[in-house]
């Protein structure tokens, strides 16, 4: 159980561009995603926080105006890279929390190559 | 600031030793500490959790201490094999509703035929 699905998986745009990804929790209802970007060789560092029907909450330095997120159902969420630059290119990772008995923890979807020209 | 820092960046072993990472944490009390695996151009597998209120935590191969006093969490894989060989995570999330993740920067570990 737990699996959580990311679309598309890579994406090339030219910059100033917009490219939304999705994130999809498949077999379950998540009432809490998120969304991380992770560069080559280091961690994932954490951007913001979704909550389904409530504005998400974003990590400091990351501007919400640039990453719109919309968590609009209990198995989708969407980020959306707004006028994409260079900068921007990174391997963006989803993922939902599922709160059992004696286990609250994150799954995570396979991630997004974003690369922009 | 809080600080996670695991004990290398790359760790080789020989397939069937057993592989021992580290995860050291500084400014922090989590209330959980989790293990998770990442393959190359992919997202990460959740593997173990362990609460602040455990000392152990085993499944199948696979073997996690936490040590609160010291601040550290070992990760412990036996009977290695090359299939094994993947960046290993932890990550700790804070009490609280959110149960947000703070990873540190990973152990690529490479087990030898």
């Amino acid at each position: 159980g737990a699996v959580v699905s990311q679309h598309p998986s890579r994406v090339i745009c030219k910059s100033g561009t917009s490219v939304k990804i999705e994130c999809r929790s498949l077999d379950f209802q998540a009432t809490t995603m998120f969304w991380y970007r992770q560069f080559p060789k280091q961690s994932l560092m954490l951007m913001a926080t979704s909550n389904e029907g409530s504005k998400a909450t974003y990590e400091q330095g990351v501007e919400k105006d640039k990453f719109l997120i919309n968590h609009a159902s209990l198995t989708l969420s969407t980020l959306t890279v707004t006028s994409a630059h260079p900068e921007d290119s990174s391997f963006y990772i989803c993922s939902a929390r599922v709160r059992r008995v004696n286990t609250d923890t994150q799954y995570f979807g396979p991630g997004t190559r974003l690369t922009v020209l | 600031s809080q600080k996670i820092e695991q004990n290398s960046e790359a760790l080789n072993i020989q397939e069937g030793k057993t592989a021992t990472l580290t995860c050291n944490y500084t400014n922090y009390s989590p209330a959980y500490l989790q293990w998770y695996r990442q393959d190359p151009g992919r997202g990460p597998v959740f593997l173990l959790l362990i609460r602040e209120n455990e000392k152990e935590k085993r499944k199948e191969r696979l073997k996690v201490t936490f040590d609160t006093t010291l601040k550290q969490s070992l990760f412990h894989i036996t009977a290695s094999q090359p299939a094994d060989s993947a960046t290993y995570l932890c990550a700790l999330s804070p009490s609280g509703s959110a149960r947000q993740l703070t990873f540190g920067s990973g152990t690529q570990l490479t087990v030898l035929p």
